[in-house]
């Protein structure tokens, strides 16, 4: 089976830009989530998805959104960039089940450069 | 926050076994110990989990103590590449990253 897969690998961007985000997961997993990672801050949870609808969300501002789509391929974008949203974007993928086993499979992340 | 609590940094001889120990001292009945590692930027790698029962897989062996407050990741031969930030994770949903136990094998 494919893993997740992310594109694109590596963005780079202007303040108050936008950007989207994409994540295919693996085939059969209709859950994706969605983390942030910085030198700063580590890995934060920053939302999940499940049959396209948002199942969880993490503490962050309104200008990150996300959404899913019927096939289970799920975007993230982020509107007026500041310097600060620079991370690795990461997306994982699950079955989905309710409860704690579910095991999460990540994919290889998109690096964005904010300047 | 974090529910579990992980040394920062070890070192362990190419070969060797590298234990990696875990304190998750308020986890719940229904939550799974997950054990995921990172090499520098890529995606974390998901290695093992379990309930309260010991795992083994063909990466590693997971063995969670008999009151589950603790367990302890065990790469039974380490090798160079096994250098890699690994994070232990209650499983609740969504996953809780600590800043996880970055291991250092040396040859």
């Amino acid at each position: 089976k494919a893993g997740v897969t992310q594109t694109p690998r590596y963005l780079i961007k202007t303040r108050g830009q936008q950007v989207t985000l994409s994540c295919s997961p693996i085939s059969g997993h209709r859950s994706v989530s969605w983390y942030q990672q910085t030198p700063g801050q580590g890995l934060q949870f920053l939302f999940e998805y499940f049959s396209e609808t948002q199942r969880n969300k993490g503490n962050f501002p309104g200008r990150f959104s996300g959404r899913q789509f019927s096939n289970s391929r799920s975007e993230m974008n982020v509107s007026t960039l500041e310097l600060g949203d620079s991370a690795l974007y990461l997306c994982a993928s699950s079955l989905g089940y309710r409860g704690s086993e579910d095991t999460q499979y990540f994919g290889p992340g998109t690096r964005l450069t904010v300047l | 926050d974090a529910k579990t609590t992980q040394p920062t940094s070890m070192d362990c001889a190419e070969g060797r076994a590298a234990n990696l120990p875990c304190n998750h001292s308020t986890i719940s009945g229904n939550e799974y110990v997950y054990w995921y590692r990172q090499i520098h930027s890529q995606g974390p790698q998901y290695i093992i989990h379990g309930l309260k029962n010991n795992e083994t897989n063909e990466m590693a062996s997971l063995i969670i103590t008999e009151d589950r407050k603790s367990s302890t990741l065990i790469l039974p031969h380490a090798t160079l590449r096994d250098t890699a930030v690994y994070y232990c994770i209650v499983q609740g949903g969504k996953l809780i990253f600590g800043q996880g136990t970055e291991l250092s094998v040396k040859p």
